[in-house]
């Protein structure tokens, strides 16, 4: 059972570059998420997604951008790195029928210098 | 907008001791609750929910957790405590709206267990 399936596991960035953090799932999940962890803080949402081509913003999307072209996969794009984008980044994914929770993936852990 | 206390950043507790661990929330309705635990360097598995009915509810790892509308909590405790649950706890809700989404977390509890 693979379920949250996020790559890579760490990223070193120079300021000013950009990446793409991946997230697929393969258990035909309906919604996708996309969370920031920063020590004392607890996890905050970036963006999240219903369902393929449809996507919104969460809490802290500013300096992030995300597309859903499949349920499957749901990436996060970085475009101009900032150093206070150094964070451990969780994608999770939820069905849609009512009494289920959201599983997470391992987390990419990025670091901007 | 909702929000999530959990007041204790770190809490020591001697192997085989209680453990109770607080979070209390600031929601219009009454949301759907859950913990989760991250141990270092890895993901977050989640050990118990709340959605509706029975106010007590099991979760995995002999862990249990006490919703109370009127004090707007939803406690985690555990009667034994092992080694082997020193991690981070977080306590988190989203809104009722019949799927799991847009969770909002505390800050999380740093447990440390002593032998």
């Amino acid at each position: 059972n693979a379920g949250v399936t996020q790559t890579p596991k760490f990223r070193i960035l120079k300021i000013g570059q950009s990446m793409t953090l991946q997230c697929a799932q393969d258990m035909n999940h309906n919604y996708m998420y996309w969370y920031r962890q920063d020590p004392g803080m607890g996890l905050k949402l970036i963006y999240y997604s219903v369902g393929a081509g449809i996507t919104d913003k969460g809490e802290v999307p500013n300096g992030y951008n995300v597309s859903r072209s499949t349920t499957e996969d749901f990436p996060l794009r970085l475009e101009l790195a900032a150093p206070s984008q150094t964070s451990v980044y969780f994608c999770a994914s939820s069905p849609l029928r009512e009494g289920t929770e959201a599983f997470f993936g391992q987390g990419t852990r990025l670091t901007v210098v | 907008a909702q929000s999530v206390t959990q007041p204790d950043i770190h809490i020591t507790v001697s192997e085989g001791a209680s453990l109770e661990l607080r979070c209390n929330y600031s929601y219009g309705a009454t949301p759907y609750l859950f913990w989760y635990v991250q141990s270092p360097g890895q993901g977050l598995q989640l050990l118990l929910k709340y959605f509706s009915g029975d106010t007590l509810v099991q979760g995995i790892k002999g862990f249990e957790a006490e919703f109370k509308r009127s004090q707007s909590s939803f406690n985690l405790r555990k009667p034994s405590v092992h080694w082997s649950d020193a991690a981070e706890y977080f306590c988190a809700v989203a809104p009722n709206t019949g799927t799991a989404s847009k969770l909002t977390f505390g800050t999380g509890t740093r447990l440390q267990v002593t032998l």
